[in-house]
């Protein structure tokens, strides 16, 4: 079963807008992470984030993580037409495994 | 680029046979991870295997198995295929031993199976 939902599932903006995904689990994590898709092709990973850190910077890419509320949010700004594809959260809870729960993604499509 | 390749790219079969995947690792990665991914959902972890031995099975049923070989490549089987079995099957390798808490994952681009 899905451990982590993306919200929204779908979500269309101009380029030059910032784009924001929610991310919510349900267990307690080591870590999160959030990867890209583009067009049912393989993952790219873009940023993991521990749960003892509440935010974390890459670029244009910001993530925070919010232990007590399980959730977390990816923030892309300054959006561009190649940013668009599917993004996943995904989280790592097992101990002694890197098995990885991913939820059902967040479909950003970045309008020219 | 990851440096994680897969074979086939894409691969059709008809309901009860058998298919295998392949799946090369970055050199050094020990530990390499499967996963299927549905259309319109996110990728659903299989198994794990470090240094040749399983290490972690998600709920899948026996008919998944895998090898993972001392080359740093690895195998994805499937018995007995059924419908549902169509999905896009990612393999992901990691340079850290399971349990190290940075665990970033090299994704392959997929092998897409349709079964008829």
């Amino acid at each position: 079963s899905q451990q982590g939902e993306e919200d929204p599932q779908a979500l269309s903006i101009q380029e030059g807008e910032n784009a924001t995904m929610n991310c919510s689990y349900k267990t307690s994590i080591n870590n999160l992470q959030w990867y890209r898709q583009n067009s049912g092709r393989g993952l790219v990973h873009l940023i993991l984030i521990r749960s003892n850190e509440r935010e974390k910077h890459s670029g244009r890419l910001r993530v925070t993580l919010d232990t007590s509320k399980k959730s977390s949010s990816l923030l892309i700004t300054a959006s561009r037409a190649a940013d668009t594809a599917s993004y996943f959260c995904a989280t790592d809870w097992g101990a002694g495994s890197y098995q990885l729960t991913f939820g059902k993604g967040t479909k950003l499509s970045v309008i020219p | 680029e990851t440096g994680v390749t897969q074979s086939p790219t894409h691969l059709i079969k008809t309901r009860g046979q058998q298919v295998t995947l392949r799946c090369s690792s970055q050199s050094g990665h020990n530990t390499v991870s499967w996963y299927q991914q549905a259309l319109g959902q996110g990728p659903q972890f299989i198994f794990q295997y470090y240094r040749e031995e399983e290490n972690g099975r998600g709920n899948f049923p026996p008919r998944f198995s895998g090898l993972q070989f001392p080359n740093y490549s690895s195998e994805l089987n499937v018995n007995a295929l059924e419908l549902d079995d169509s999905a896009l099957y990612l393999c992901a390798s990691s340079l850290l031993p399971p349990g190290s808490l940075h665990n970033e994952q090299f994704f392959g681009p997929g092998t897409r199976l349709t079964v008829l």
